[in-house]
């Protein structure tokens, strides 16, 4: 079947830096997003991978390893507005409409 | 952003009684998806659509239909709603498929009594 892990909830210090894990077992993997999503409002896009490597933006940084299944969002200099979910969503091919898995997601505390 | 808007925003009804949520949007993306959020699940799939008329269903799609009449607007129907479906529901809209970024309507609190 398929299956994306990721951690319930982390905390971390303001102006530090944390990394957000994902890990996914899937068949026919295509790519991996992830997207922000502040408490009581709507998931927002933040990166999209499809080869290896780490792909920066500005604070926020994505990293993939299509051979181990693995994903990581590192975000740097935190402020208290990351405060939010961070969730991890596979793409699959062999499906020319749809195949978009998501993981539950990573709640990040942000304390002063 | 995409103009996307969800009305209406907050509905509390009662076991058994007909909703309908209504998704807007005002981007021309051939692509609109409901999805339930539920504490301790990701997203889930409802139904989506990839054009007027095209519908398919997703991976939670018993009690819930669809329609898609203009390519703007994506309707989503309990049709005898039940306390399981007690949720927060997200529109999202795309150009493409799967691969295509997503964008994601304010979302409806939907509490079913």
């Amino acid at each position: 079947g398929q299956n994306i892990d990721q951690p319930t909830e982390m905390t971390a210090t303001e102006g530090a830096i944390v990394q957000i894990n994902c890990t996914y077992q899937t068949s026919g993997f295509n790519g991996l997003f992830w997207y922000q999503q502040h408490a009581g409002e709507a998931p927002t896009f933040l990166s999209y991978n499809v080869l290896d490597g780490l792909e920066e933006k500005g604070r926020f940084s994505s990293f993939l390893s299509r051979s181990k299944g693995y994903s990581y969002l590192l975000l740097k200099e935190l402020q208290m507005k990351d405060s939010a979910s961070y969730l991890c969503a596979v793409t699959l091919h062999g499906d020319s409409n749809y195949q978009l898995i998501w993981g539950a997601g990573t709640k990040l505390i942000i304390k002063p | 952003d995409a103009g996307i808007t969800q009305s209406p925003r907050h509905k509390v009804t009662e076991t058994g009684t007909p909703v309908t949520l209504r998704c807007h949007q005002t981007e021309n993306h051939r692509y609109m998806y409901w999805y339930r959020q539920d504490p301790g699940h990701g997203l889930r799939l409802i139904h989506y659509s990839y054009g007027v008329k095209d519908t398919d269903k997703g991976e939670v799609s018993d009690g819930y239909s669809v329609s898609r009449s203009k390519t703007e607007d994506f309707l989503l129907t309990l049709e005898s709603a039940t306390s399981s479906q007690t949720s927060v529901y997200f529109c999202a809209t795309g150009l493409a498929g799967g691969t295509d970024t997503q964008y994601f309507g304010p979302g409806t609190r939907l509490t079913v009594l």
